[in-house]
């Protein structure tokens, strides 16, 4: 069936350091979308991409979208304590919607 | 204002029971979702309701049953409360059916003793 996995599932870095959380669908999506969950909270839409290849920042993070609309990325620059969060790509394929599995992301001050 | 409201935030309850959660927007979308959030986080859609109608009903036992009496509302009844049902319910929305951005309530977490 439909999956759509991420990598890594937990991430522990330094405040300061960088993060990159990727995003794998075994199907082609129509778009995809990045969310935030802080913990104990609600997932937060953070930014849509629709085009293949397409490349999207906002401040320190920057989202990608693989060229086959089955891959994304999201990239932290210097990450900050107010980071922490699990991280969601997620996206329709026919009628359906898929979110990932997720990353955790500690930030040690 | 709250966009997307949920009550319970909490709910507590024996196995065997019957339970409802209740969900409202008030954003004038379209479409609205329930979904499971089990305690390794993952996300699963369980169903999707656009203008009343339901569009995806992912495989969930049929104790769980929706209920949209109009555009602004997507209820929850749960038959027969099994342990295994514990986690926490989140409500969400969006402007049309088909990967709009969506905008989540605040959560229901519920535990089944």
């Amino acid at each position: 069936g439909q999956q759509v996995m991420q990598i890594p599932q937990y991430q522990h870095v330094q405040e300061g350091e960088d993060f990159t959380t990727y995003c794998n669908s075994s199907t082609t999506l129509s778009n995809i979308q990045w969310y935030k969950q802080r913990p104990g909270g609600h997932p937060v839409f953070l930014i849509q991409l629709v085009k293949s290849g397409e490349v999207k920042k906002q401040k320190r993070l920057t989202f990608q979208f693989g060229e086959a609309k089955k891959n994304s990325s999201l990239h932290i620059t210097a990450t900050q304590t107010t980071d922490v969060g699990t991280y969601f790509c997620a996206g329709p394929t026919g009628n359906q919607f898929y979110f990932g599995t997720g990353t955790s992301l500690t930030v040690i001050p | 204002d709250t966009a997307v409201s949920q009550t319970p935030k909490y709910l507590v309850t024996q196995m065997g029971n019957d339970k409802s959660i209740k969900c409202e927007q008030n954003l004038g979308h379209d479409t609205m979702y329930w979904y499971k959030q089990d305690s390794k986080k993952f996300l699963k859609i369980m169903f999707s309701y656009n203008n009343k109608e339901l569009i995806i009903n992912e495989t969930v036992p049929n104790r769980f049953s929706p209920k949209s009496p109009d555009k602004a509302h997507l209820n929850l009844h749960i038959n027969s409360l099994e342990l295994g049902d514990s986690a926490v319910y989140f409500c969400a929305s969006s402007q049309l059916a088909g990967g709009n951005e969506q905008f989540f309530g605040p959560g229901t977490r519920l535990t089944v003793l």
